[in-house]
């Protein structure tokens, strides 16, 4: 199956400086690269997400980068606050829409 | 609207027992999956359904059933439970429309086998 390796597990930034998260995956076929917040107890949350025709996804504080040649992308948080504390998943999809998850990335914000 | 709704939130189970963990959703998501989730780990897909009457193995289907005779439930069954169960299992739903499709998590049932 897909195999998903993300790093680092785990990260702590300052307040207001800038968060990388990183994914590499081996399947050339995925189509659909998510990234999911997930709060303590909480399910996973949809922060942004990227399909393989676009190579850059920007939401506010939040982007996605794709290279599908080196096949790796990146969640980039800038401005990090208090609330950005959290575990970030990235994803890649299936053939039937499955998702094979990355092993998380505890992000902890400083104040 | 209710979304993917999982029944039950918690349950602790016995070693060798077994129970259905209960999943809906209200959307008309042909499309639906149970992962687990580990302490500190990510997703891993159980079992998923492309439509009523289909279903396939994911990555980590020892010791579960699932049927799907209805396009909004997705029943998950355990048969003999066992510690290494233990675990936060979520249901999810998604649609495809063209290019674009979108995934929605239930809330999840955190099941402890004891």
């Amino acid at each position: 199956g897909e195999n998903v390796e993300q790093h680092p597990s785990t990260l702590s930034v300052q307040e207001g400086d800038s968060a990388v998260i990183k994914c590499t995956y081996s399947d050339s076929a995925s189509n659909y690269f998510p990234w999911y917040k997930q709060e303590l107890g909480k399910r996973p949350q949809l922060i942004i997400d990227i399909r393989s025709n676009v190579g850059e996804k920007k939401d506010q504080r939040i982007a996605v980068t794709l290279n599908k040649t080196a096949k790796h992308f990146s969640l980039h948080i800038t401005e990090t606050q208090p609330e950005d504390s959290a575990v970030y998943f990235c994803a890649l999809d299936g053939p039937a829409r499955q998702l094979t998850f990355g092993s998380g990335t505890q992000l902890t914000v400083l104040p | 609207n209710a979304g993917v709704t999982q029944t039950p939130k918690f349950r602790i189970l016995k070693i060798g027992q077994s129970m259905t963990l209960q999943c809906t959703q209200d959307m008309n998501h042909n499309y639906m999956y149970w992962y687990r989730q580990d302490p500190g780990m990510g997703l891993k897909l159980i079992y998923y359904s492309v439509g009523a009457g289909i279903t396939d193995k994911g990555e980590v289907p020892n010791g579960y059933n699932v049927s799907r005779s209805t396009t909004e439930d997705f029943p998950l069954r355990l048969e003999l439970a066992a510690p290494s169960q233990t675990s936060v299992y979520f249901c999810a739903s998604s649609y495809v429309a063209g290019l674009n499709y979108g995934y929605t998590f239930g809330s999840g049932t955190r099941l402890t086998v004891v």
